[in-house]
């Protein structure tokens, strides 16, 4: 079944403890990215990625890392945790031909205390 | 830079009402159009989608036409389902520069009451 995977589904941490989120994708899609979800806001990037060892910061990158070592793969790093980063984080991959549809994992809620 | 806004919710209808969720857009191009739906505790899911001015997107009885005059991408249904309950996202993609990022409304949450 082709899907876009995250774990953990949720995470409850403590300022300044770094926590990865992974993203992993089966259908062979060069483009990846993360968005944050919050109340009022709807969806912001976070970074992206057009292929392995391609990244760039998209509209809210601080306080975020990527990497992107495998094309499947594309894990979303914080360092040193706050609670504004406090949030529901999505993955999302598509083929990158230019035309924006994109495929999203279920999610991840992160809450940071 | 480019933005979309969309219509305040929520929004409860009776079952078999008429749909109408109001979207339109700001963008420097010629964006792609999109409306995404996420139902309770899942990612966004792709309803439907049109890439050039005119262009009608449908899916499961939803439509929207992309209309480049008034800047608009509204979602219609002509008889919604308690199954149709969800929050809708109208969303825009100019595709600049290879990144595919997508320019997100802050959602419509939908209720729909048998």
């Amino acid at each position: 079944e082709a899907q876009v995977t995250q774990n953990p589904r949720y995470l409850i941490t403590v300022t300044g403890k770094k926590l990865t989120v992974t993203c992993s994708q089966n259908m062979n899609h060069e483009y990846m990215s993360w968005y944050r979800q919050d109340p009022g806001l709807g969806l912001r990037q976070i970074y992206y990625s057009m292929n392995v060892e391609v990244t760039d910061k998209g509209d809210v990158p601080e306080g975020y890392k990527v990497s992107r070592k495998e094309k499947r793969n594309f894990p979303l790093i914080l360092e040193s945790p706050s609670p504004n980063q406090t949030s529901l984080y999505f993955c999302a991959s598509s083929f990158g031909q230019g035309v924006g549809e994109q495929f999203f994992g279920p999610g991840t809620r992160l809450t940071v205390l | 830079g480019d933005s979309v806004t969309q219509m305040e919710g929520p929004v409860t209808l009776s079952e078999e009402a008429f749909l109408t969720i109001n979207c339109t857009y700001t963008a420097t191009g010629y964006p792609s159009l999109f409306w995404y739906v996420q139902y309770p505790g899942e990612g966004l899911q792709l309803l439907l989608k049109a890439t050039k001015a005119d262009d009608k997107g449908s899916n499961k009885g939803f439509e929207a036409t992309y209309r480049k005059e008034t800047t608009s991408f509204h979602l219609e249904k002509g008889s919604v389902q308690v199954s149709d309950s969800a929050v809708y996202f109208c969303a825009l993609s100019d595709g600049g520069f290879g990144n595919e990022k997508l320019t997100f409304g802050t959602g419509t949450r939908l209720t729909i009451i048998p």
